[in-house]
């Protein structure tokens, strides 16, 4: 089952630069879209999230994409800092209930 | 800030015993859930909980699980008889429902390591 994809199982960027962490779906009844962080034992941080009614949102040096057509949302994230390195998750449920489906999801590793 | 906490944080058990797995959800909170991350996996939903009665289950809850909220702040799942195969991270969610549709986020705890011998 793999309706939430995300392709990349690691990215490694220098700190003050651009982070761009990619999904992709399947399923298009997926209707609300959020993006995950995670640190070795510890549960998923909310980080931002998105709904199908836009293709940006925006929240301090975070912003989500999404292109519906595409079937495809990103995250940005400007400037990039050390703290930031952990596990990122993509997940993503429909309207019509609260099941999320999540991504495998992507190692960032931001270098000093 | 409010959070959804978990215990215990690791929970070792023999095969074919049961264990009860608790979580305290965000106060104001109306939806709870239960999520299961095997080693190397995504992470799977298992149940969703909401006006004292399961909304939605996965494949994997099966007859083994079961959920209960057993007063106004705790919310359990409990698997009857342990199998290899349920060693996992159990992560608890909560979210507001305060639009009434799917859209409010999930917010996870911190998870318990269960570690099936």
């Amino acid at each position: 089952d793999q309706q939430v994809k995300q392709n990349s199982p690691s990215l490694s960027v220098q700190e003050g630069r651009i982070s761009i962490l990619n999904c992709d779906y399947t399923n298009s009844m997926f209707d609300y879209f959020l993006w995950y962080k995670k640190y070795p034992a510890e549960g998923p941080t909310f980080l931002i999230s998105i709904s199908s009614i836009k293709d940006k949102n925006e929240d301090g040096r975070f912003t989500v994409f999404l292109n519906k057509s595409a079937k495809h949302l990103s995250l940005h994230i400007v400037p990039s800092q050390p703290g930031d390195s952990a596990v990122y998750f993509c997940a993503a449920n429909p309207s019509s209930n609260h099941k999320l489906t999540f991504g495998k999801g992507t190692l960032l590793t931001v270098n000093p | 800030e409010p959070e959804v906490t978990q215990t215990p944080s690791h929970q070792v058990t023999q095969m074919g015993q049961e264990v009860i797995l608790r979580c305290v959800p965000i106060s104001n909170h109306l939806y709870f859930y239960w999520y299961r991350q095997i080693l190397g996996q995504k992470v799977e939903f298992l149940v969703s909980f909401y006006n004292n009665e399961i909304s939605e289950k996965s494949e994997i809850f099966d007859d083994q699980f079961s959920v209960e909220r057993p007063d106004g702040s705790n919310f359990t799942l409990k698997i009857r008889s342990t199998k290899l195969e349920d060693s996992a991270m159990y992560f608890c969610a909560s979210s507001a429902d305060t639009s009434g549709r799917s859209t409010d986020t999930q917010y996870f705890g911190p998870g318990t390591r269960l570690t099936v011998l």
